[in-house]
């Protein structure tokens, strides 16, 4: 079974950058790594993904160890409309059980 | 833009009872999923159809029926409700080949079972 773990909790200055931390310890070599982010009281949203490379869109940017053991999603400035839970997941299946994320004005 | 729809979007049923939560997506996307969230669970899989016609069970499928009417909807059952179901359910659906594409959420049914 695909496990995947995250910190608690995180915490983040305003306009500093953020780096969330995942590990895929069971990742699969055809395993797409997620990340999507939930706001209070709805569904969790997309943020982005990648299954080897470093990826980058307007939201953020994915880091992904060679081994794919581990992947690191990265807000470059974090705003107050970035506190949300952030979810990282390696096949769909398994959902890590997510880092609450706060910014501090 | 609909995406994926839910309802409903609250529920309370007595011990026994049974229901069914409804799921929509106009996307034409041939993956939709059901998953239950619980305070420090994270999100869990429950049952998956990677197209019309084909369902899978997921981590925690025991207690849950499901059926793919068509490509568009896809229903989640409790046939006797029991506490422990007590949960956010979320509906999701996904375009391509399951894992691959990213997943469009519903906005949940929160369902409390007393």
């Amino acid at each position: 079974d695909a496990k995947t773990t995250q910190p608690n909790s995180m915490e983040s200055n305003e306009e500093e950058p953020v780096h969330l931390p995942c590990n895929h310890s069971t990742i699969s070599g055809t395993d797409y790594i997620h990340w999507y982010r939930q706001l209070p009281s709805q569904g969790p949203e997309y943020v982005i993904h990648g299954l080897t490379s470093n990826v980058n869109n307007r939201m953020a940017s994915l880091a992904i160890a060679e081994d794919r053991k581990s992947s690191t999603l990265i807000l470059h400035r974090a705003t107050l409309r970035d506190a949300a839970v952030y979810y990282c997941t390696s096949n769909q299946f398994y959902f890590g059980t997510g880092t609450s994320l706060t910014v501090i004005p | 833009n609909a995406g994926v729809t839910q309802t409903p979007k609250f529920q309370v049923l007595k011990t026994g009872q049974s229901m069914t939560l409804q799921c929509a997506q106009d996307m034409n996307h041939n993956s939709m999923y059901w998953y239950r969230q619980d305070p420090g669970m994270g999100l869990r899989l429950i049952y998956y159809s990677a197209s019309e016609g084909t369902t899978d069970k997921g981590e925690v499928p025991n207690g849950y029926n499901v059926s793919r009417l068509n490509k568009r909807e896809f229903s989640l059952r409790l046939e006797s409700a029991a506490p422990s179901q007590t949960s956010v359910y979320f509906c999701a659906s996904s375009g391509g080949h399951h894992g691959n594409e990213k997943l469009f959420f519903g906005s949940g049914t929160q369902l409390s079972v007393l």
